[in-house]
């Protein structure tokens, strides 16, 4: 049974550029969470969706970040025009929808974006 | 608001010997879940071990176990035998549900001493 998996690990843009941060939770999980994890930091929440749907996106900057979990395919954190802040390490974790287990997250090896 | 303290930026300990790592927390809920997620160099978040708040018996797997004092809002992991491949950053979380989000601490970083 194959984890939460992130693409890409590493990923460098220079200011302004978009970067594309995929997603594909656990087998069996339809529920998706994103945080952000900056130098020296804990993590911190960013969005949590459920198919088709954002639950929840109270940690998510207003302007340039959006995220998505369309019916098929992986879950995209989207940031346009980065800047230098927007550095750090973004992960995505995943839960079942219900039943025992439903409270633990489990973590994807994380997306370290870099921006020039 | 929900907060999690781990005032302990770094530990270390001798191989085969045993640390605790400290977290307190501050909820006004009365069910919730409380974790430990271990993150070595490679970054990789790792559930450790888990608790539930209504659960008085703390939860132990293998080497690793927690005190947990929901009245005095302390969940401490203690790691037995620590072995080299224990060193890594150590974050204590908290989850309330149905809120969707988990709350982490600023982690502690654990060296352990050949």
């Amino acid at each position: 049974n194959a984890g939460v998996m992130q693409n890409p690990r590493h990923l460098v843009r220079r200011r302004g550029q978009e970067a594309r941060l995929r997603c594909s939770p656990m087998k069996g999980h339809s529920h998706v969470y994103w945080y952000r994890q900056l130098p020296e930091e804990g993590l911190k929440f960013m969005v949590y969706l459920q198919k088709e749907n954002i639950i929840d996106e109270s940690g998510m900057p207003k302007e340039r970040f959006s995220a998505e979990f369309p019916k098929e395919g992986p879950s995209i954190l989207r940031i346009q025009q980065v800047v230098r802040g927007d550095s750090a390490a973004y992960f995505c974790a995943s839960s079942p929808p219900f039943g025992r287990g439903q409270e633990t997250q489990y973590f994807g090896p994380g997306t370290r974006l870099l921006v020039l | 608001a929900q907060t999690v303290t781990q005032s302990q930026p770094e530990m270390s300990v001798q191989e085969a010997e045993t640390v605790t790592l400290s977290c307190t927390y501050d909820t006004s809920e009365s069910d919730y879940y409380l974790f430990w997620y271990k993150q070595p160099p490679s970054r990789q978040m790792i559930l450790v071990i888990r608790q539930e708040a209504y659960k008085q018996q703390n939860a132990t797997e293998n080497r690793f176990s927690v005190n947990f004092q929901k009245a005095a809002k302390s969940f401490s992991l203690k790691i037995s035998d620590s072995q080299l491949g224990d060193a890594a950053m150590y974050f204590c979380a908290y989850r309330w549900l149905p809120g969707n989000q988990f709350y982490f601490g600023t982690g502690t970083s654990l060296t352990v001493i050949p």
